[in-house]
């Protein structure tokens, strides 16, 4: 099956600069590639996805790129601010068939702290 | 996007009983799955749910621990039995209303502990 890691695990910043997060992902077949934002006691909630048969893909201060060759897909986020601070979770989809179909797997997540 | 409906949101249970957690739709979903996040953890899937058949579980998950029911395309719900405190952890629902390279949406979650 799929298999995500997520690097790196916490990841502390200044106000205004730049944050990434890497994932790679195991299975060639995975199409799509969401990334999750999860603040303290609350669900996951999307913040971007990418699918396949996009290269990069920005919203505001988010961007995603997905290297398909290399099976790997970063998340930048720029002109952080403190409010960005949360849990954040890449995952990949499975493209397996039958019961399996459209599960997710998630990377083991990144804690953003972004100082004032 | 669906709305999603899961209770409890929280509960404190002995070790040896079981809770049974639920999962409302607003409307009718294909996908649904139950994933469970251990204390500064990652998201694991559970299973599954599967409408009309049995759920499918994830390597480390068994029925007779985790049962789940999907009686119709807008409810679920997930067991668990015979609670030890390793039990303890969040449980979301979470569903996907297209295909699969759209969109997942979560449950609030329901914060189990186990004493």
């Amino acid at each position: 099956g799929e298999n995500v890691e997520q690097h790196p695990s916490t990841l502390s910043v200044q106000e205004g600069d730049s944050a990434v997060i890497k994932c790679t992902y195991s299975d060639s077949a995975s199409n799509y590639f969401p990334w999750y934002k999860q603040e303290l006691g609350k669900r996951p909630q999307l913040i971007i996805d990418i699918r396949s048969n996009v290269g990069e893909k920005k919203d505001q201060r988010i961007a995603v790129t997905l290297n398909k060759t290399a099976k790997h897909f970063s998340l930048h986020i720029t002109e952080t601010q403190p409010e960005d601070s949360a849990v954040y979770f890449c995952a990949a989809t499975s493209n397996a068939g039958g019961t399996s179909y459209g599960k997710l797997t998630f990377g083991q997540g990144t804690i953003l702290t972004v100082h004032p | 996007s669906a709305v999603i409906s899961q209770k409890p949101s929280r509960d404190i249970c002995q070790r040896g009983t079981s809770l049974t957690i639920q999962c409302q739709v607003d409307s009718q979903v294909t996908m649904m799955f139950w994933y469970r996040q251990q204390p500064g953890q990652s998201l694991t899937l559970i299973a599954t749910a599967n409408q009309g058949s049995e759920a499918t579980y994830e390597s480390g998950f068994v029925i007779d621990k985790f049962p789940i029911s999907r009686p119709n395309l807008t409810f679920s719900t997930l067991t668990v039995s015979n609670m030890s405190p390793e039990d303890s952890s969040i449980y979301l629902c979470s569903l996907r209303d297209g295909g699969q390279s759209t969109e997942a949406f979560f449950g609030q979650g329901t914060r189990l502990t186990v004493v």
